[in-house]
């Protein structure tokens, strides 16, 4: 059952610490998203990579947050340095070809930054 | 901006009942649309999608119809189970192909 996983599942920091959360898309798929979802913003699409080129971090904010592919089996997603507004489950999903609205989520991580 | 929304924030149904999910749209130019279901503490999975060319499109248990003439959306569910409780999100294909734009959610909750 393939399926796209993250880790850690749980971060409790303080601010001003860095963050790294990792996902593992399903194999094969080319198409990586990184998302944030609140109860005031809900889903924001915050970057995606394709073929592990960033197309598009539009919605990340830049001066401390940052997105790379080291390889097709891992995305990265840093924050340096955290902030309590930063608070938030932080979701990975990936898509296979050209049907990259058709995305598998993983279970998220869920970020608390105190 | 394009920006996709929900009529109802919450649904409530009697298990067996039959679910209508509404959902609208401003973005006349999406390609797809498509229902995601969000169970509590999971990430969002894919349930089905409707091309723009097509007004309706069934799966099992659920169905889609698309009104492009009024940009509006929904999602039919038969004979609800307490397993449909969840939150639904509408997304359609943005402006970039790749993006898509989610709704606010509906939450669905079956009672017995």
């Amino acid at each position: 059952d393939a399926r796209v996983t993250q880790t850690p599942r749980h971060k409790v920091t303080e601010m001003g610490q860095e963050v790294t959360m990792r996902c593992q898309p399903i194999l094969g798929h080319n198409t990586v998203f990184w998302y944030r979802q609140t109860m005031m913003q809900g889903l924001e699409l915050l970057a995606y990579f394709r073929n592990r080129a960033p197309l598009d971090d539009s919605g990340m904010p830049k001066d401390r947050f940052s997105a790379e592919m080291p390889d097709a089996t891992l995305a990265t997603l840093k924050i340096q340095p955290s902030e309590p507004r930063d608070s938030a489950v932080y979701f990975c999903a990936s898509a296979e070809g050209a049907k990259t609205y058709e995305q598998y989520f993983g279970p998220g991580t869920r970020l608390t930054v105190t | 901006g394009e920006s996709v929304g929900l009529h109802l924030p919450t649904l409530s149904v009697q298990e067996g009942d039959n679910s209508i999910i509404n959902c609208a749209y401003s973005n006349s130019a999406s390609d797809y649309f498509i229902w995601y279901k969000q169970e509590s503490g999971k990430g969002p999975q894919f349930i089905i999608d409707i091309r723009s060319n097509m007004d309706k499109r069934q799966g099992q248990r659920v169905t889609v119809l698309l009104n492009k003439t009024v940009k509006h959306l929904s999602l039919q569910i038969a004979a609800t189970q307490p397993g449909d409780s969840a939150v639904y999100f509408c997304a359609s294909t943005g402006r970039l192909y790749n993006k898509l734009i989610f709704g606010a959610g509906t939450r669905l909750a079956v009672h017995p």
